[in-house]
């Protein structure tokens, strides 16, 4: 069993809608928490970071960690075309250095 | 001008033979990775240099080699490419140090198919 688990999908969508992205874990020492994007022929670039429990939002974006779960989502809304790309996950603690464990990512469509 | 580029971009090669990856960083960053990402299966660790002097092997090392030539330059080589070894490879930097904004930065990618 991988330690990070994300829905690979393709999950598509109306412009405007709502979308939730989700990751499960299983190593409790995570601590702290990041999704990146990935656009079509380009390196991830960070797009949020949460340390512990709790929510993040930053514009449009909302990251929200539940460690009892060991469950992560990303929220997005009024989607718009040009966040059609994969997201990933990823996450770390003190113990692992600058090592991220990665999600597989979940490639997100929103239609016009 | 981009903070990490890696080179070639794309690249077809034949069973056997011997490959080379390069990254270059104007971050100043110390610390440098290689990964590499297949369909399905996120990124995965392949080598990491946290200083010139300072080369560790990642999840998926067997097959791999690589170089820290400077502090802003790191080379991914395949010694004898199989095609089992055709995928995406990113090179990524972050600072020393655990922060409390961790983040590492990713290169454009190098687009390998080994036939």
């Amino acid at each position: 069993q991988k330690e990070v688990e994300q829905d690979p999908g393709p999950l598509s969508v109306p412009e405007g809608a709502i979308v939730s992205l989700n990751c499960t874990y299983s190593n409790s020492a995570f601590q702290y928490f990041m999704w990146y994007r990935q656009y079509s022929r380009k390196g991830p670039e960070l797009l949020m970071y949460t340390y512990s429990s709790g929510n993040k939002e930053d514009g449009r974006f909302t990251a929200q960690v539940d460690k009892s779960s060991k469950y992560i989502s990303l929220f997005i809304r009024d989607s718009q075309p040009s966040d059609s790309a994969t997201y990933l996950c990823a996450m770390t603690h003190v113990g692992a250095g600058n090592m991220l464990t990665f999600g597989g990512g979940t490639r997100l469509m929103v239609k016009p | 001008d981009a903070d990490v580029t890696q080179t070639p971009r794309n690249r077809i090669t034949k069973t056997g033979k011997r490959i080379m990856l390069e990254c270059s960083q104007t971050k100043g960053h110390d610390r440098m990775y290689w990964y590499r990402q297949d369909p399905g299966l996120g990124l995965r660790l392949i080598y990491y240099s946290f200083d010139v002097k300072d080369i560790n092997k990642g999840e998926i090392s067997d097959g791999y080699s690589v170089s820290r030539q400077a502090q802003a330059k790191f080379s991914l080589s395949l010694e004898s490419a199989i095609p089992n070894q055709t995928a995406l490879y990113f090179c990524a930097t972050s600072e020393a140090g655990f922060s409390s904004q961790e983040t590492q930065y990713f290169g454009p990618g190098t687009r390998l198919l080994v036939l």
